[in-house]
């Protein structure tokens, strides 16, 4: 079956560092999704990617899909303690109601 | 604005039990969902449904049993429960076309003794 690999697990930044958190899926995907979990919290929606080679922007957060749709990438410039949490990535390899495979998620922990 | 509602937040059952956890969603949404997360494991699907009375296998459906009889109500059963089931509890739900964002309830963290 579909498998999503994140990594890395865990990234302890200082605030005001970048963070990175990369997924990688065993196969085509048609779509991706990231989400974020604050500690206590449930997943949040953040974006979907579709294209190929798609980069979309929320502020500080930066999203690309990988040009063979099998990876892709969540950039945080200049973190902040409010962006502690588990952030998620989410592939799916067809159009209909297939549930979505979740990575395993990357905990971001920031240290003032 | 957008409410998918868990029945409990917390829920402590005893081995050999049958549990019931309930999820409402309040959006009209088609697709109805159930995880499990463990630490180190991410979110895995246990099972979903697209449409009332209809049902998927997820990932790891063994053990676990569904029902969805009208279509805001998606309800995952523990026909015997076992402490490997101790978890928290993820009820999503989501409209059914072009892979739209699943909107999540606060989870029941459940306890088997």
């Amino acid at each position: 079956g579909q498998q999503v690999m994140q990594i890395p697990q865990y990234q302890h930044v200082q605030e005001g560092e970048d963070f990175t958190t990369y997924c990688n899926s065993s196969t085509t995907l048609s779509n991706i999704q990231w989400y974020k979990q604050r500690p206590g919290g449930h997943p949040v929606f953040l974006i979907q990617l579709v294209k190929s080679g798609e980069v979309k922007k929320q502020k500080r957060l930066t999203f690309q899909f990988g040009e063979a749709k099998k990876n892709s990438s969540l950039h945080i410039t200049a973190t902040q303690t409010t962006d502690v949490g588990t952030y998620f990535c989410a592939g799916s390899s067809g159009g209909g109601a297939d549930g979505l495979t979740f990575g395993k998620g990357t905990h971001l922990i920031i240290q003032p | 604005d957008v409410k998918v509602t868990q029945s409990s937040r917390y829920l402590v059952k005893r081995t050999g039990e049958k549990v019931f956890l309930e999820c409402v969603q309040d959006m009209d949404h088609e697709n109805m969902f159930w995880y499990r997360q463990d630490p180190g494991l991410g979110l895995r699907l246990i099972y979903f449904s697209y449409d009332v009375k209809m049902k998927e296998k997820g990932d790891i459906p063994e053990g676990y049993s569904v029902s969805r009889e009208k279509k805001e109500r998606f309800s995952l059963i523990l026909e015997s429960a076992s402490t490997n089931q101790t978890s928290m509890y993820l009820c999503a739900s989501s409209f059914s076309y072009h892979n739209q964002p699943q909107h999540f309830g606060d989870g029941t963290r459940l306890s088997i003794l």
